[in-house]
């Protein structure tokens, strides 16, 4: 089984509506975080979390909201889906005491909001 | 101005070529450098780590940072299909939160 998990795996939406995507590891990592990925632009950080009671904004957190439900579970929200938020979305998990804080990434969730 | 710029591609190459693959930097603060393979439909996985400038080999890959130029390199030798991917890099100043490059597509050609 797949260390970092995240479901769903594509979904496709409409504006306004309220989605959540989520993400599970069994890594036992205390790190774990939420980019987007965008055809030209990258890899962008939306929030970040040290451990169940930190969670940290990232470059473009504006219409994202986060959980750290359990180390082992962090789930992104879009309160009101907007077309530009169509993108890649990826969790990654690290640990604060790892090999070069290396990130450990899932499989991506694909997002498209019509 | 991006933290981060990288050259998109999409680049190709004949199978055993050397292949370059560079990022520039704006802020003087990184210090951790890192280079990640994302295969087509895969999330990132890292390939190679550097800290500080210098150089670092690792099989047929080599990663160069020059801290005075705010330049970094990937070097890959004998590329073969299978190097077939995007690679982006990746630095930070403390490690708690990285900065990624938009990432260059390689093409290795049989």
């Amino acid at each position: 089984d797949a260390d970092v998990t995240q479901t769903p795996r594509n979904r496709i939406t409409k504006t306004g509506k309220r989605i959540m995507l989520e993400c599970s590891q069994t890594k036992g990592h205390d790190r774990m975080y939420w980019y987007r990925q965008d055809p030209g632009l990258g890899l962008r950080l939306i929030y970040y979390s040290f451990d169940v009671k930190d969670i940290n904004k990232g470059e473009i957190s504006d219409g994202y909201s986060v959980s750290r439900q359990a180390q082992a579970k962090f789930s992104l929200s879009l309160e009101s889906a907007i077309p530009n938020q169509t993108a890649l979305y990826f969790c990654a998990t690290s640990e604060t005491s790892g090999r070069y804080n290396e990130q450990f990434f899932g499989p991506g969730t694909r997002l498209t909001v019509l | 101005q991006k933290e981060v710029e990288q050259d998109p591609g999409p680049l190709s190459v004949p199978e055993g070529a050397i292949v370059s693959l560079n990022c520039t930097y704006s802020n003087s603060a990184f210090q951790y450098f890192m280079w990640y393979r994302q295969y087509s439909r895969k999330g990132p996985e890292l390939l190679m780590y550097t800290y500080s400038s210098g150089n670092k080999e690792d099989g047929r890959f080599t990663a160069q940072v020059d801290k005075s130029s705010k330049y970094i390199s990937l070097f890959i030798r004998d590329s073969q299909p299978s190097d077939s991917a995007t690679y982006l890099c990746a630095m930070s100043a403390n490690f708690n939160k990285f900065y990624f490059g938009s990432g260059t597509k390689l093409n290795v050609k049989p």
